[in-house]
């Protein structure tokens, strides 16, 4: 399998411009996660998943941000209008949810960067 | 949720073993505690994870303290490799909640 793809790798744009980063999780799994990663911060969950509807957003920071998973393979979070406070390396992870202790498979992040 | 606490970092010399500790005193009965790496310049992964009995795996050894208010992740040789900053995480399993709660964890240094 080729683990969580996450897309772009990198992404630098400037303040005001929408942002769309994109994820593949695992196939078969039904949970996904979306978290930023800062060096103030630390690793913050931003939303999650189960079987494509979102359970948990509070952690989304506010307005500009939303997440969408229209189907099993696929998910987005976009950021509109960005913010350079927004610059952080976002990391979107999977798993297969059935009940008890799991593992959650993340991908190699999207480091972003708004000027 | 329930809160671990870690060094914030620790050393080892190569090719030693490293006991990474975490407090967890408010640690419920239906909490798994899960411990997960993260490389530089990579996602965070998965290391091993444990509820009451000690684990061992291929990448490390879990021990927990028979109170529960404790466990110590063992690296039995590190290597270069292993640097990382490695997170202690508690997971209810008892309120159907998929997420799960990063703290700042502990950042582990070898040196050759």
């Amino acid at each position: 399998d080729a683990g969580v793809i996450q897309s772009p790798r990198h992404e630098v744009t400037e303040m005001g411009q929408e942002v769309t980063l994109r994820c593949k999780p695992i196939s078969g799994h039904n949970s996904l996660f979306w978290y930023r990663q800062t060096m103030m911060r630390g690793l913050e969950l931003l939303i999650y998943f189960n079987n494509n509807v979102p359970i948990d957003d509070s952690g989304m920071p506010e307005d500009r941000f939303s997440a969408k998973m229209p189907n099993a393979s696929f998910s987005t979070l976009k950021i509109q209008p960005s913010e350079p406070r927004d610059s952080a390396v976002y990391f979107c992870a999977s798993t297969l949810q059935t009940g008890g202790a799991y593992t959650q498979y993340f991908g190699p992040g999207t480091r972003l960067t708004v000027l | 949720d329930a809160k671990t606490t870690q060094p914030n970092s620790m050393e080892s010399n190569e090719e030693e073993p490293v006991h990474l500790p975490c407090n967890h005193s408010t640690i419920s009965g239906t909490d798994y505690i899960h411990w997960y790496r993260q490389l530089p310049s990579q996602g965070p992964e998965y290391v091993i994870h444990g509820l009451t009995s000690n684990v061992n795996n291929r990448m490390a050894s879990l021990a927990i303290a028979e109170d529960r208010k404790s466990s110590t992740l063992i690296l039995h040789r590190a290597t270069l490799r292993d640097a990382a900053v490695y997170y202690c995480i508690l997971r209810d399993v008892s309120n159907n909640n998929n997420d799960m709660r990063f703290g700042a964890g502990t950042r582990l240094t070898v040196k050759p």
